[in-house]
């Protein structure tokens, strides 16, 4: 059964600082992906994740992955209150294993103050 | 409307009714997927519809009932439901082949009294 744990579950910064948030997942998976939500409203996409070393970035947020390490992070740079959400990683089983099935972290809620 | 849309946004309902949610997807996308979001729990896999076929339940309660008539049309018909399947229900879509991306709609609250 495929575990996603995430850590911290939850974390208040101040802006302008630097932060990584960890995703770490139990079984083999080549594809990882980043979610945000903001209170009382769905799931965005944030980055989708297709191979070892892959980076993305956007804006302040970067995420990589390391499959040998089973291990993705989200890196947030000099943080600005707008980031305030909570953010997912999911995980997808091997493609030959039913591609669709993503698997959550329990979310890092995420609080940036001035 | 463009994304994926759900409704009702929100609904209370009571333990004996019956009730459906509905979630249509105008991405062209032929998975869909319901998902169930609770305080206590990380979020839930609970159907998966690939070419308007299921290929995942999860062990879900039978009081949970989905229906996918077509690609872009998905259901949740919910009856005799308890109170502790007081939550967000989230339909997401994708693509069913890589890179999978999956879209969410808006939700819908559900409470059960």
């Amino acid at each position: 059964e495929l575990k996603v744990e995430q850590n911290p579950l939850f974390l208040s910064m101040q802006e302008g600082k630097n932060y990584t948030i960890y995703c770490n997942y139990s079984t083999t998976s080549d594809r990882l992906y980043w979610y945000r939500q903001d209170p009382g409203k769905s799931l965005e996409s944030l980055f989708v994740l297709l191979s070892n070393g892959a980076v993305k970035q956007e804006g302040r947020l970067m995420a990589s992955l390391d499959t040998k390490a089973r291990l993705s992070t989200l890196h947030i740079t000099a943080a600005v209150h707008d980031l305030s959400a909570t953010y997912f990683c999911a995980v997808a089983p091997p493609v030959n294993n039913a591609g669709n099935m993503l698997t959550f972290g329990g979310g890092t809620r995420l609080m940036v103050k001035p | 409307e463009t994304g994926v849309t759900q409704t009702p946004r929100h609904l209370v309902m009571g333990m004996t009714n019956k009730k459906s949610l509905k979630c249509e997807q105008h991405l062209g996308h032929n998975a869909m997927y319901w998902y169930k979001q609770s305080a206590k729990k990380p979020l839930e896999l609970m159907f998966v519809y690939s070419l308007e076929e299921r290929v995942e339940n999860n062990s879900v309660p039978s009081r949970f009932s989905p229906e996918c008539p077509n690609s872009s049309h998905l259901f949740l018909h919910l009856h005799t439901l308890q109170p502790e399947d007081s939550a967000l229900y989230l339909c997401a879509s994708s693509h069913d082949r890589g890179p999978y991306e999956q879209y969410f709609g808006p939700g819908t609250r559900l409470t059960v009294t």
